[in-house]
């Protein structure tokens, strides 16, 4: 089945440490975004990447960092530098820009 | 930049009929999507807007006024699976990404 692999579902990190969220999608879909969503917020924009090795800041990009070596792949490390970095952390796609976003399953994030 | 105002919350019956206002202001307007989220669960699309009026796709309906700045999710004979968060994302003109708004939590109960 065609869709948005998110792992791990679930991710505990101490403070000081990187972790690493991984997306796969094999939907052949150009673009690829993070959202992060905090109770009681919208999804806020972190990076996203309309084609390979090409990506952009978004809203709240600061303590993450992302790469785009590969069509289906798009893993979001979060730093250490990020300083409230326990979220729900969501992986999306479209086809290209300007088509309606799909989304992973999400990653649950805890710091400890 | 924009501004999308939705009710927190909201509460309806099992088989009755629910309408969720979104409100939008945008220096330029490009489409307004929304979405459903279950609790924990990713978002998962609902429907696309970018001309006036009604689209309508089985339970649901979206409407679109643009001159007004506003939208709404109309969920027909409700059932107790449709308890979810509702998003409206709007997207601007000279932008490809919507902007999501805060979501309204949606109750049904018996």
């Amino acid at each position: 089945d065609g869709g948005i692999t998110q792992s791990p579902k679930y991710l505990f990190r101490k403070e000081g440490q990187n972790v690493t969220l991984s997306c796969e999608q094999n939907l052949n879909h150009d673009a690829m975004y993070w959202y992060r969503q905090d109770p009681g917020q919208g999804l806020r924009l972190i990076y996203y990447s309309q084609i390979v090795n090409d990506f952009q800041k978004g809203d709240i990009a600061e303590g993450y960092s992302v790469s785009r070596e590969k069509k289906e792949s798009f893993p979001l490390t979060v730093t250490s530098a990020q300083k409230n970095p326990t979220a729900f952390y969501l992986c999306a796609s479209s086809m290209d820009r300007g088509n309606t976003i799909y989304f992973g399953e999400g990653s649950w994030l805890t710091v400890v | 930049g924009q501004n999308i105002d939705q009710p927190t919350e909201m509460t309806a019956t099992e088989g009755a009929i629910v309408q969720i206002n979104c409100t939008y202001q945008t220096s330029g307007f490009n489409g307004l999507f929304w979405y459903q989220q279950h609790a924990g669960e990713a978002p998962t699309f609902l429907s696309y807007n970018v001309l006036d009026g009604l689209e309508e796709k089985g339970r649901f309906s979206s409407f679109l006024s643009r001159s007004k700045g506003y939208s709404y999710l109309l969920l027909k004979e409700l059932q107790m699976k449709d308890s979810a968060s509702y998003l409206c994302a709007v997207r601007e003109g000279g932008s490809y990404i919507p902007t999501f708004g805060r979501g309204t939590s949606l109750i049904v109960h018996p």
